[in-house]
């Protein structure tokens, strides 16, 4: 059965620095997205991403984050400028269209230091 | 705006024994999506059931079952024959069909006695 999938499983970086984190999402979705879950706390939606462009954001999602599709399979986030309060687990997922469900990658934990 | 509420933090269930999670949700919707989502130690997050506002029937999924009351606003979840592998956080979740995000409840962590 197709699976989201995401790199690194567990990221460690120092504060002010930049990561990236990747995701390869079912090969014939189409709408791509990041959630993330803080510890101990409820999955936070993030952004969605549909047909090269960002179709919604969350309060959260501001200008130190940014998306894109490199290529014809990856879906990255990429936090420009980390803080210690960015520290959570970070879900990819995606759908093949708009009544579709959801499905979840495993996760990337970030930890910054 | 909508919001969704599991009131209960943790619950325990004898194994082989039915244990029902409870979640109400808000919203002036009427065409959505409710989903019961698992995750386990790993913290991966698996659908565990979805149904649509529209339908009346309750969704099932094996062991898994729902009781949704559209009026009530309450999507509660069964199971059945509970199992050590049933042990996790239980999030229940909403999504308006016109809309990407999917609002999360802030889950209930399911303890399998043996």
């Amino acid at each position: 059965e197709p699976e989201v999938t995401q790199t690194p499983s567990h990221q460690v970086t120092q504060m002010g620095q930049e990561v990236i984190l990747r995701c390869v999402p079912i090969s014939n979705h189409l709408y791509f997205y990041w959630y993330r879950q803080i510890l101990g706390q409820k999955v936070e939606f993030l952004v969605s991403f549909y047909n090269n462009e960002i179709s919604e954001k969350s309060e959260i999602f501001d200008d130190q984050f940014s998306v894109e599709r490199p290529d014809g399979s990856n879906f990255t986030l990429k936090i420009r400028s980390t803080k210690l309060e960015d520290s959570a687990m970070y879900f990819c997922a995606s759908r093949w269209d708009r009544t579709d469900t959801q499905y979840f990658g495993p996760g990337t934990r970030l930890t910054v230091l | 705006a909508q919001t969704v509420t599991q009131s209960q933090p943790e619950m325990s269930v004898q194994e082989a024994e039915t244990v029902t999670l409870s979640c109400t949700y808000d919203t002036s919707e009427s065409d959505y999506y409710l989903f019961w989502y698992k995750q386990p130690p790993s913290r991966q997050m698996i659908l565990v059931i979805r149904q649509e506002a529209y339908k009346q029937q309750n969704a099932t999924e094996n062991r898994f079952s729902v009781n949704f009351q559209k009026a009530a606003k309450s999507f509660s979840l069964k199971i059945s024959d509970s199992q050590l592998g049933d042990a996790a956080m239980y999030f229940c979740a909403f999504q308006v069909n016109r809309d990407d995000k999917i609002i999360f409840g802030k889950g209930t962590r399911l303890h399998i006695l043996p």
